[in-house]
């Protein structure tokens, strides 16, 4: 079955330090999520990316915050200057057709800032 | 603005027991979605409920969808302990590009 990968699996950085995180979606899916998960709590909706932009972002997805696709496969959610808030696991989500019901979700990458 | 609010948060059974969990949104939802979450893994995609009186069973699992009461329930008959995990429900709604909005979960602890 295909999958979405995400690298790396834990990445752990210094407040103020840059991190790219990294998604691989399934290959005929057009539309890419990010979300976030602080540690016990609900699962947060960033951003939305489709035919090479942004289609929507959440209040949390600040300057700070930047996607890209790079080459056609990869998709890359970059955090310029992380805070200790930023702390969580990240998800990366993928969908063949807009609000089409077969979302995948990757396994995620926890993002220790300290 | 969807909301989405799920009751219980904690949910503590034995096995062989049933339970329902709850779901309320706050204003029309395209699609209504559940989720599994086990600790430190991703979201594994349980059901999708397309429309009003929607009903989907797998295994012990059973989520239905009344979309006037905008209501879904996630049903569990006799519980196992390989149930345990946390649930989410999302829902989504038009002109969101299909962003999900999830409830805050709930977790299942099913005891022998």
């Amino acid at each position: 079955e295909p999958e979405v990968t995400q690298t790396p699996s834990h990445q752990v950085t210094q407040m103020g330090q840059e991190v790219i995180l990294r998604c691989v979606p399934i290959s005929n899916h057009l539309y890419f999520y990010w979300y976030r998960q602080i540690l016990g709590q609900k699962v947060e909706f960033l951003v939305s990316f489709y035919n090479n932009e942004i289609s929507e972002k959440s209040e949390i997805f600040d300057d700070q915050f930047s996607v890209e696709r790079p080459d056609g496969s990869n998709f890359t959610l970059k955090i310029r200057s992380t805070k200790l808030e930023d702390s969580a696991m990240y998800f990366c989500a993928s969908n063949r057709q807009e609000g089409g019901y077969g979302y995948t979700f990757g396994s995620g990458t926890r993002l220790t800032v300290v | 603005e969807l909301k989405v609010e799920q009751n219980p948060l904690f949910l503590s059974m034995q096995e062989g027991k049933n339970y329902t969990i709850y779901c309320n949104y706050s204003t029309t939802s395209d699609r209504l979605y559940w989720y599994r979450q086990d600790p430190g893994k991703s979201l594994e995609s349980l059901f999708v409920l397309l429309s009003n009186g929607a009903v989907k069973q797998e295994g012990r699992l059973m989520a239905s969808l009344d979309t006037k009461a905008r209501l879904s329930t996630l049903h569990i008959t006799a519980a196992v302990h390989d149930l345990s995990a946390t649930y989410f429900c999302a829902g989504n709604y038009g002109g969101s590009q299909g962003n999900l909005i999830f409830g805050k979960g709930t977790k299942l602890s099913v005891k022998p």
